[in-house]
């Protein structure tokens, strides 16, 4: 069955720096990736998808993923972290009729 | 273009109340889900529609929840009677297709409370 592990369920980057979340998947046909971000009190956004094109994916708000088969990777980048990246970060698996399976989600902290 | 649409964005109830959650989804668009979220985890499926047939019910617990979506545009999610378990983000998503891959848009969810 398809399924993701995002590894730390919490993260804490100083501005300025690097912003990096791990997502690892298990599927048993070539998988669909996305990341999502929702912000408190609010629904989840599309960060960005993989759907077996390009395997560096480039997102929204500077965010990329590189699709990794060797590794089944899925990480989500960011050089810089600004204090407005502070959110919820999803890794999802796309499955049979576009139902989704999520992880459990890494909270996102940036320090000034 | 308008977003999903939820309401009431937050719900406090007694258990064994009934409760429903309204969901519009974006114009044009086919498919409708609903997902329940509990604190710290992410999101988990309840029902999937394509126009108004569910055609992915198994994870809804049919014991004391209902959806539905009458002409296939707008959908209600009704709990009969609720438990304290209960309590989490209900959240509705929709895109224009089931096709894997096609985006999923979600709306800002409703908060229960159930006490």
């Amino acid at each position: 069955a398809q399924s993701v592990t995002q590894l730390g369920s919490h993260v804490s980057v100083s501005e300025g720096a690097l912003v990096l979340l791990r997502c690892n998947y298990s599927s048993s046909v070539p998988p669909y990736l996305f990341w999502y971000v929702q912000y408190p009190n609010q629904g989840l956004q599309l960060l960005l998808k993989y759907t077996s094109a390009a395997t560096l994916v480039k997102g929204i708000n500077g965010f990329e993923a590189e699709f990794k088969k060797s590794e089944t990777s899925f990480h989500l980048t960011k050089p810089s972290a600004h204090m407005s990246d502070a959110a919820e970060y999803f890794c999802a698996v796309s499955v049979g009729g576009n139902d989704m399976r999520f992880g459990a989600g890494t909270r996102l902290t940036v320090k000034p | 273009e308008a977003g999903v649409v939820q309401s009431p964005r937050y719900k406090i109830i007694e258990k064994k109340q009934p409760v429903a959650f309204w969901c519009n989804p974006i114009s044009g668009h086919n498919t409708l889900y609903w997902y329940l979220q509990n604190l710290g985890q992410g999101p988990e499926l309840l029902i999937r529609y394509e126009n108004e047939e569910a055609v992915d019910d198994s994870q809804l617990p049919k014991d004391r929840f209902s959806a539905e979506r009458l002409k296939g545009v707008d959908s209600t999610l009704k709990i009969q009677p609720a438990e304290l378990g209960d309590s989490a983000v209900y959240l509705c998503a929709s895109s224009l297709t089931s096709g894997r891959g096609e985006t999923q848009y979600f709306g800002p969810g409703t908060r229960l409370l159930v006490l």
